[in-house]
């Protein structure tokens, strides 16, 4: 079935540095969104991208869905403490419209982030 | 406003129990998802249901078996447990109309043991 590698697996990072992060597939897709996952909880939506080469910003986040719509990337500005946690992407092979729309997700493997006060 | 509640948050079972995960979302959301969490693969999904009545088969779901009792309700069940589905679990719900994404429940973490 599709995959999505994720990279990197893992990040250790000094409070106040910038944060990358990619997700690549060999299936294109219509919707990449990107999800936080706190320890002990179930992950949360950060973002969604509904067009190729879209950017879209949400806070100190910043995410784009890849001209090829093959990729999505993940940048994290000036990271705090609280930013810890385990980063999924997942794409999204339905319409973004319509009854049709069963809204399976494909998840990549996730990247871990720690961040050092 | 709770969203997607799942019970138990924690269970352990013997090698070839059954249980029953229960999972409920109050946000009205035709299409609901059961996901599994494993170290370093991701979360990939076992069954989904896109509307109630209608259930089908995801990437993992050999062993587990689903019910959509109801447009809320959507719960996931293992005859005969084994060590492999030892694992956090995640129900997940979605919009119908535009995709918004998943409304995640905050997990049951089954051991077999």
């Amino acid at each position: 079935g599709q995959q999505l590698n994720q990279s990197p697996q893992s990040m250790f990072i000094q409070e106040g540095e910038d944060v990358s992060m990619n997700c690549t597939s060999s299936s294109i897709f219509n919707t990449w969104l990107w999800y936080k996952q706190d320890p002990g909880e179930g992950p949360v939506l950060l973002i969604a991208l509904y067009k190729a080469g879209e950017l879209t910003s949400n806070g100190r986040l910043t995410a784009q869905f890849g001209i090829t719509r093959k990729d999505s990337f993940l940048n994290i500005s000036a990271s705090i403490p609280s930013d810890v946690g385990i980063y999924f992407c997942a794409g999204h092979l339905g319409p973004p419209y319509g009854s049709g729309n069963t809204g399976k997700l494909i998840f990549g493997q996730g990247t871990t982030l720690q961040v050092k006060p | 406003n709770a969203g997607v509640t799942q019970t138990p948050k924690f269970q352990v079972l013997k090698t070839g129990q059954s249980m029953t995960l229960q999972c409920a979302q109050d946000m009205n959301h035709n299409s609901m998802y059961w996901y599994r969490q494993d170290p370093g693969m991701g979360l990939r999904l076992i069954y989904y249901s896109a509307s109630e009545g209608t259930t089908d088969k995801g990437e993992v779901p050999n062993g587990y078996n689903v019910s959509r009792l109801n447009k809320r309700e959507f719960s996931l069940r293992l005859e005969s447990a084994a060590p492999s589905q030892t694992s956090v679990y995640f129900c997940a719900s979605s919009e119908a109309g535009r995709f918004y994404g998943y409304t995640f429940g905050s997990g049951t973490r089954l051991t077999v043991v």
